[in-house]
């Protein structure tokens, strides 16, 4: 089946360290996203990738950084540099990123300070 | 003003019972719009598109009026299934789509 898959469902992360939240989709899409939701709160891009080898800064990405190398890929890392990192991540995609379509969600990832 | 702006409710209706969202959205130039349904602790999911002549699906009908920049969700027959957060999402134009923060609803027994 086509889909989203992020990995893992959740991750912990120690202070002063860096941690990479995964994205794969087998669905061709050109574009992908990164959302950050916190409790009951709305949903926040962070980063986003409209082509292989090209992204763009969200609304949030300070403290983080992504790569898009393949274009089913596009990881996204938290750095020491985010202090607050502690929130749903969700990634998404679509088939080009300023059209009329949909986006497609994972199932997210929950990140935790230990 | 906020790019999308929805009502967080809660919604607190009874079974059976029609309920109506609304959610306003500025930018003007926005050519796309959906909803989403989003259950506790999971990823949104498309619940539908919304046309600009209106289109139903089941007990779901949705409706966008441009000229005031606001689109509706209307549910008839509520079930205890349908207790989620209904987001309103929203093309801008030059950037990606621009999610609203959510209307809350429960359907109450």
């Amino acid at each position: 089946d086509g889909g989203i898959t992020q990995s893992p469902k959740y991750l912990f992360r120690k202070e002063g360290q860096n941690v990479t939240l995964s994205c794969e989709q087998n669905l061709n899409h050109d574009a992908m996203y990164w959302y950050r939701q916190d409790p009951g709160q709305g949903l926040r891009l962070i980063y986003y990738s409209q082509i292989v080898n090209d992204f763009q800064k969200g609304d949030i990405a300070e403290g983080y950084s992504v790569s898009r190398e393949k274009k089913e890929s596009f990881p996204l890392t938290v750095t020491s540099a985010q202090k607050n990192p502690t929130a749903f991540y969700l990634c998404a995609s679509n088939g080009q990123s300023l059209g009329n379509q949909p986006q497609h969600f994972g199932d997210g990832t929950r990140l935790s300070i230990l | 003003r906020k790019e999308v702006e929805q009502d967080p409710g809660p919604f607190n209706v009874p079974e059976g019972a029609t309920v109506a969202f609304n959610c306003t959205y500025s930018n003007s130039a926005s050519q796309s719009f959906f909803w989403y349904r989003q259950d506790c602790r999971k990823e949104p999911k498309l619940l539908m598109s919304v046309y600009s002549s209106g289109n139903e699906d089941g007990r779901f009908t949705a409706q966008l009026n441009r000229a005031s920049q606001y689109i509706s969700l209307l549910i008839r027959d509520s079930k205890l299934s349908d207790s989620a957060t209904y987001l309103c999402v929203v093309n801008g134009g030059n950037t990606p789509l621009v999610f609203g923060k959510g209307t809350r609803l429960s359907v109450i027994a």
